[in-house]
Order: C-alpha cells, then structure tokens, then sequence
C-alpha cells in the first residue's frame, strides 16, 4: 500500500517569504499527485494536481509543485507568500492499479504566515 | 463547478443515537464518493468508498454496521453513524469524483463536525 510523508508540520514565515513545503510518497507504480489546502474553517480545496506530462505543475494562487520521480517526492512552492495562504496543507497520492485509485493523505503542514 | 455540500454542518446527539449525514454534489454526477474521518491535528482517514447502486467498501478497521453507508442516486450518499458513542466524535469528510471527464480527482465536501455525549 501506498504511504505519503509531509516532514514539516509546522512552518511560519514572515510575508513575502519563500514556501517549500515536502511530500515524498512510497509507491512504485504510476500515481497521480495532489495538493489541497485546508483554509481556517474552511473545506479542502485542491490547489492543484499532477497527472502526467510536464513535471512542473502551476496551480491556484501562484503555487507550483515539482514531480521529481527520481525521488517520489511532490514538493509544493510558493515564491513568495502572503498572509492569507495561511492554512493547512496536504499532498495526496492515488497509486494507479486494477484494484481502484485510493487517496492517500499525507499528515498536513500547518502553515501560518506572519503579517 | 464540482462543490459538494454535506448535511449538516454539525450535529450534537446523545450517546446510543443514530445520526444521518448527507453528501450532495450540486452540479455534477458522481459515480464514486468517499467518506473519511479526521480527528483534531491529524490527516483524514478513508473510511470507505461509495459506488452509485452497489454496496460501500469499507477500509480495514472500519465496522460497517456502525458506519452505514447508502449511495441512492449520482449525486447523494449518506452516511449514518448507528448506536453512537462518545468515541464516534469526530470531523466527517465526503468527497466526490466526476464520472467522465477528471476521473481522478475528488472534490470535498465541508464536513460534519460530530459530538457525541
């Protein structure tokens, strides 16, 4: 089964701050990627999602994340951060079998961003 | 488009009492949807997937007659927590995947916030 790591579970940074937040997910096959963040009261929204093609992928709200297969990792980027992307966030993995696509979350990074 | 709603919002209930959640996708149809549970600082924990006319797959360690799932028509499915204890608070989180196009991409419901005492 498919497992999915975010490092950091908290991060503060000041506005204008540059964000890099870790995912690595443990999954031979072929995945699909994802980001959601999680607003303060708010429901999960998904900022954005790899598939295949162009391992950059630009999402909502100025993020970017990176496909590095090499290293099963899906790291999420901002370069420069503001107060209201203060949220959670989680990276999501399905593993692409016969048996059905399952997300997988990783814990979440909370983070919050100084004004 | 794709917003999925669920009712209600929240809900406190007594101990041995049954609940009903709804999760609703308001402008597209879904084949597929999922039922998860986060508790307070954790990630969300899949719960089972419903499947439009058939019966709910349950994830390992989730008691399907406690957790009771009905998946009647594209855009529904319910969950109702049976004989509810104290330990069945929790956050309840649906989510729902198109059936055509973006075939692998769930979009969430708010949640149901669930006290049980």
């Amino acid at each position: 089964a498919q497992s999915v790591s975010q490092h950091n579970h908290h991060v503060i940074l000041s506005e204008a701050a540059s964000l890099e937040l870790g995912c690595n997910y443990s999954y031979g096959g072929t995945v699909n990627l994802f980001w959601y963040v999680q607003y303060p009261g708010q429901h999960l929204q998904l900022l954005l999602k790899y598939f295949s093609g162009d391992p950059l992928v630009k999402g909502i709200k100025g993020f970017e994340a990176e496909f590095i297969k090499s290293k099963f990792s899906f790291n999420l980027r901002k370069p420069s951060v503001q107060w209201s992307d203060t949220a959670e966030y989680f990276c999501a993995v399905t593993a692409i079998h016969n048996a059905g696509n399952m997300l997988t979350f990783g814990g979440g990074t909370r983070l919050m961003v100084k004004p | 488009g794709a917003v999925v709603s669920q009712h209600p919002s929240w809900v406190i209930c007594k101990s041995g009492t049954s609940v009903k959640i709804e999760c609703r996708s308001l402008d597209f149809q879904a084949t597929t949807m999922f039922w998860y549970r986060q508790f307070p600082k954790q990630s969300l924990m899949l719960m089972a997937t419903s499947n439009e006319g058939s019966k709910a797959t349950y994830e390992q360690g989730v008691e399907k007659d406690k957790f009771l799932i009905n998946h009647a028509s594209l855009t529904l499915s319910t969950l109702t927590v049976t004989s509810a204890h104290p330990e069945d608070s929790s956050f309840y989180i649906c989510s729902a995947r198109r059936s055509l196009a973006d075939t692998d991409t769930q979009y969430f419901g708010p949640g149901t916030r669930l006290t049980v005492l």
